[in-house]
């Protein structure tokens, strides 16, 4: 069936270090794509959102990429700090709202 | 605004017992989503509603789970005669329907 996969499921970044994180869709009528942070024991957290009319978008020391012709989203983070180490989700939904989250990848950052 | 709001953090029972979560989304969302989230795993659509409807249920939500939203406000998620693998973490989301839905921080069950 469709899904939504991560290539990664350990990413290891030193401090101050740029990270990314990629995840490959596959449902074609996915228009808008989120990226959650969850740390243990908490729910997840949102970073940032991208619609499907849109290749780039950033915020505060994250952007997010979308190739719709490869079907792949990535979470890049400037100047990794420990607060970072979590886990992150990518998730797609055809538009009303039911995520369909992959399995994540955990992100640890090294002094 | 203090977010969506989930009650118990934490429940542990027997196999067997019937078992009530709630949910309090953010006052001024109209739709609310229900989500099961095992160890390492991403979380899994399990319903959701608008307002006090309830558009759609995934497979995963058995006769022994049942969902309300009776006054559209906030929301109960009951599962009678619960089994061993109905462990895992609960999480509700709420959203305004135009993009991001904003999670609580979940309900742990234990099913002993």
């Amino acid at each position: 069936g469709e899904s939504v996969g991560l290539h990664l499921p350990t990413l290891s970044v030193q401090e101050g270090d740029n990270s990314i994180i990629n995840c490959a869709y596959s449902n074609s009528a996915s228009d808008y794509f989120i990226w959650y942070k969850q740390e243990s024991g908490k729910g997840p957290q949102f970073i940032i959102d991208i619609r499907s009319n849109m290749d780039k978008r950033q915020g505060q020391r994250v952007t997010v990429l979308l190739n719709k012709t490869v079907k792949h989203l990535s979470l890049q983070i400037a100047a990794t700090q420990p607060g970072d180490s979590a886990v992150y989700f990518c998730a797609e939904t055809p538009g009303w709202g039911k995520l369909q989250f992959g399995a994540g990848t955990q992100v640890v950052v090294t002094p | 605004d203090t977010g969506v709001s989930q009650d118990p953090r934490h429940k542990i029972t027997k196999r067997g017992q019937n078992v009530t979560f709630r949910c309090d989304p953010i006052s001024e969302h109209n739709r609310l989503y229900w989500y099961r989230q095992t160890l390492g795993q991403g979380p899994e659509f399990l319903t959701y509603f608008q307002n006090e409807a309830q558009l759609e249920k995934s497979r995963l939500l058995s006769d022994r789970f049942s969902a309300e939203r009776p006054k559209g406000s906030f929301s109960t998620l009951e599962i009678q005669r619960t089994e061993q693998g109905d462990s895992a973490m609960y999480l509700c989301a709420s959203s305004t329907g135009l993009g991001r839905e904003v999670f609580g921080s979940g309900t742990q069950l234990s099913v002993l």
